[in-house]
């Protein structure tokens, strides 16, 4: 199947910094991602869908300017938390979508970044 | 908007058969996903529905009835590797990105 990576896979940074996040995917291209953000024993909440060469398509209750996304390439996505506070502390998940696959709506996710904020 | 349903936990021991239920309102329809995630991991892709009836691979099996808007995941001859969250997921009203139920955690004993 599909393979999408994802660095770092954890990172821990002081209140207030910054802190950016890469998903690639490695065989094939990928005109949309996704982000996700995961609480503990809790469900993925969909924040963000990132497509190459436009603006990304936030969730409703995200914040834009806080989860900053870049889509620069047909094989990379980039999340940054921008001043990052402890409640952002959560398991970040990206995904990409095959248009290759048989099944066009096939997600294949990325190991995922375990942030945790100071 | 989505609504996914589905238990929250199920135990079952090695070897036995198990059935873990969905149900789902969606404004607009375009498959059903189901998702396995251990702890810790990313979730890795096990089914995908878009038409009525059941679709069997190995010891997965993954059926989608779209005029209940019901949808169940068997799993049969349980090992112990298959304790983890199984998530079902619909796809949003603009039919991009995947929506998640909340998942189910499934614990295999001895």
């Amino acid at each position: 199947g599909a393979v999408v990576s994802q660095h770092p896979s954890r990172v821990i940074c002081k209140s207030g910094t910054s802190v950016k996040i890469e998903c690639r995917s490695l065989d094939f291209q990928a005109t949309t991602m996704f982000w996700y953000r995961q609480f503990p024993k809790k469900s993925l909440m969909l924040m963000a869908t990132s497509n190459e060469g436009s603006k990304a398509t936030y969730e409703q209750g995200v914040e834009k300017d806080k989860f900053l996304i870049n889509h620069a390439s047909l094989t990379l996505s980039t999340l940054t938390v921008t001043s990052a506070h402890p409640e952002d502390s959560s398991f970040y998940i990206c995904s990409a979508r095959d248009p290759t696959s048989g099944r066009a709506n096939t997600q294949y996710f990325g190991p995922g970044t375990r942030l945790t904020v100071l | 908007g989505q609504n996914i349903d589905q238990p929250t936990e199920m135990t079952a021991t090695e070897g036995a058969i198990v059935q873990i239920n969905c149900t789902y309102q969606t404004s607009g329809f375009n498959g059903l996903f189901w998702y396995q995630q251990h702890a810790g991991e990313a979730p890795t892709f096990l089914s995908y529905n878009v038409l009525d009836g059941l679709e069997e691979k190995g010891r997965f099996s993954s059926f989608l009835s779209r005029s209940k808007g019901y949808s169940y995941l068997l799993l049969k001859e349980l090992q112990m590797k298959d304790s983890a969250s199984y998530l079902c997921a619909v796809t949003n009203q603009a039919g991009t990105a995947l929506i998640f139920g909340k998942g189910t955690t499934l614990s295999v004993s001895s």
